[in-house]
C-alpha cells in the first residue's frame, strides 16, 4: 500500500534559517509527489510538485524539493525562513485511481 | 493557474436541516473532484471521489446517504450534508484535478457549524 509519512508535526526555526520539512513516502510504482501549504481555515495551495524529469523540484515561494528515489524521500526545503512561511505543510502522494494520500502535516513555526 | 472555488467558506446550520456545499473549477474541466474532511490539527481525510455524470466513490466509512454528492458537470461537484448533527461539524474541502500528473486543486474550504 502506498504511504507518506512526515517527520515531525511540527518544526520550529528561527526567520532567516534553513527550513527542512522531511518526507518519505512508500510507493510500488514511480510516484507523484506533491507539497502543500495550508493557512488557517483555508484550503490547501500547491508548492511544488514531482512527476518525472529533474528531481530538484522549484516551487512558489523559494521552496524546492529533491525527489530521491533510493531513498525513498522527498524533502521540502528553503534556505531562509520568512515569518509568513509559518503554515501548516503536508507532502501527498498520486496513488493509482487519481487520489491523493497525505502524510500527517508539519506545523512550520518561524521565530523572529 | 488552475483555480477551485468552494462556497460558502462558513456556515451555520441547525441540527436536523442539511447543508449545500459548491466546488467549482473554474478555469479548466476537471474528470474529477474530490471531498475531504479536515479535523482539528489533523490531516485530510478523504471522503468520496466523483466523477462526472458517474456515481461518487465513497471511501470506507463514509455513510453515503449522510453526504450526499453530486457531479453535474465537468465544473461543478456539490456535497450536501443531509440532516446534518454536530458531530458533522468539521472543515470541508473539495479538490479537482484534471489528472494525476497535472495536479489537484484545492478549494478554500468551508467551515461547517452545527448548532
Amino acid at each position: 500500500a502506498q504511504s507518506v509519512t512526515q517527520l515531525g508535526s511540527h518544526v520550529s526555526v528561527s526567520e532567516g534559517a534553513l527550513v527542512l520539512l522531511r518526507c518519505n513516502y512508500s510507493s510500488s510504482v514511480p510516484p507523484y509527489l506533491f507539497w502543500y501549504v495550508q493557512y488557517p481555515n483555508q484550503g490547501l495551495q500547491l508548492l511544488l510538485k514531482y512527476t518525472t524529469g529533474a528531481t530538484l523540484v522549484k516551487g512558489i515561494n523559494g521552496f524546492e524539493a529533491e525527489f530521491k528515489k533510493s531513498e525513498t524521500s522527498f524533502h521540502l526545503t528553503k534556505p531562509s525562513a520568512h515569518m509568513s512561511d509559518a503554515a501548516e505543510y503536508f507532502c501527498a502522494l498520486g496513488e493509482y485511481g487519481n487520489k491523493l494520500v497525505f502524510g500527517a502535516g508539519t506545523i512550520l513555526r518561524v521565530k523572529s | 493557474g488552475a483555480v477551485v472555488s468552494q462556497h460558502p467558506s462558513r456556515v451555520i446550520c441547525k441540527s436536523g436541516t442539511s447543508v449545500k456545499i459548491e466546488c467549482r473549477s473554474l478555469d479548466f474541466q476537471a474528470t474529477t473532484m474530490f471531498w475531504y474532511r479536515q479535523f482539528p490539527k489533523q490531516s485530510l481525510m478523504l471522503m468520496a471521489t466523483s466523477n462526472e455524470g458517474s456515481k461518487a466513490t465513497y471511501e470506507q466509512g463514509v455513510e453515503k446517504d449522510k453526504f450526499l454528492i453530486n457531479h453535474a458537470s465537468l465544473t461543478l461537484s456539490t456535497l450536501t450534508v443531509t440532516s446534518a448533527h454536530p458531530e458533522d461539524s468539521s472543515f470541508y474541502i473539495c479538490s479537482a484535478s484534471a489528472g494525476t500528473k497535472n495536479g489537484y486543486t484545492f478549494g478554500s474550504g468551508t467551515r461547517l457549524t452545527v448548532v
